[in-house]
């Protein structure tokens, strides 16, 4: 079963307008993380927000905010004031152990963005 | 300060031979993770070293894939006798290997096996 699932292949908003990508996750550990990562055309995973699961607020960073709401188990990132360099794959992913009792990142499909002039 | 660098950034290579691939970490972090990311499977985790600790490798698809950290710092990837499945964009991570921290990652390798 998809531990991440991003319903979003494809979304695509104006220049300075705020856009949501949906997020929604499943486990079973009390304890986790979520993550959002961006990922330009030039190939690079770039970090742009984390939530612990027992963290009390919703996570922001400047134009980045995650919409957290744990009893549905949703994670959703809201990017405010889009521009033109928003543009490009995001992926949200969770913290999970490993069979070998480490820890990952098990990543959803990826959204990809597409911000109009 | 410089982020994570890999070598190198593309690589072509005949199906049947080995490649090796490299990543230098963030210096201080003690946590580097290799993932693969391909069109078919997204995003998958390979390996994990922490420190001095022994490897987790429960993500390595098969026994032709072996990774090594000299040092607890740069890490090389091995694929021998490469497949065409094995074509995908290889990235690597680091951390501080605190629990919650978040990954930084490279610029990935690309490999293409013809």
């Amino acid at each position: 079963a998809q531990k991440i699932t991003q319903t979003q292949p494809g979304m695509f908003v104006q220049e300075k307008e705020a856009v949501t990508l949906d997020c929604t996750y499943d486990t079973s550990d009390p304890s986790y993380g979520l993550f959002w990562y961006k990922q330009p055309s030039s190939g690079e995973m770039i970090f742009l927000i984390y939530q612990g699961s027992y963290d009390q607020q919703n996570a922001t960073e400047g134009r980045y905010s995650l919409n957290f709401q744990k009893a549905r188990k949703s994670a959703n990132l809201v990017i405010s004031a889009s521009q033109l360099g928003d543009s490009a794959m995001y992926f949200c992913a969770m913290r999970e152990r490993t069979q070998g009792g480490s820890e990952k990142l098990v990543f959803g499909k990826g959204t990809k963005l597409t911000v109009n002039p | 300060g410089a982020g994570v660098s890999q070598s190198p950034s593309n690589k072509v290579t005949e199906k049947g031979k080995d490649v090796e691939l490299r990543c230098d970490p963030i210096s201080g972090h003690t946590a580097l993770y290799w993932y693969r990311q391909s069109l078919g499977q997204g995003l998958e985790f390979l390996i994990y070293f922490q420190g001095n600790s022994a490897p987790d490798k429960s993500g390595l698809p098969s026994d032709r894939f072996s990774a090594e950290r000299t040092g607890g710092s740069v890490s090389t990837l091995t694929i021998q006798r490469t497949q065409q499945e094995d074509s995908a964009v290889y990235l690597c991570a680091s951390s501080t290997g605190t629990r919650g921290d978040e990954q930084f990652f490279g610029p990935g390798t690309r490999l293409t096996v013809l």
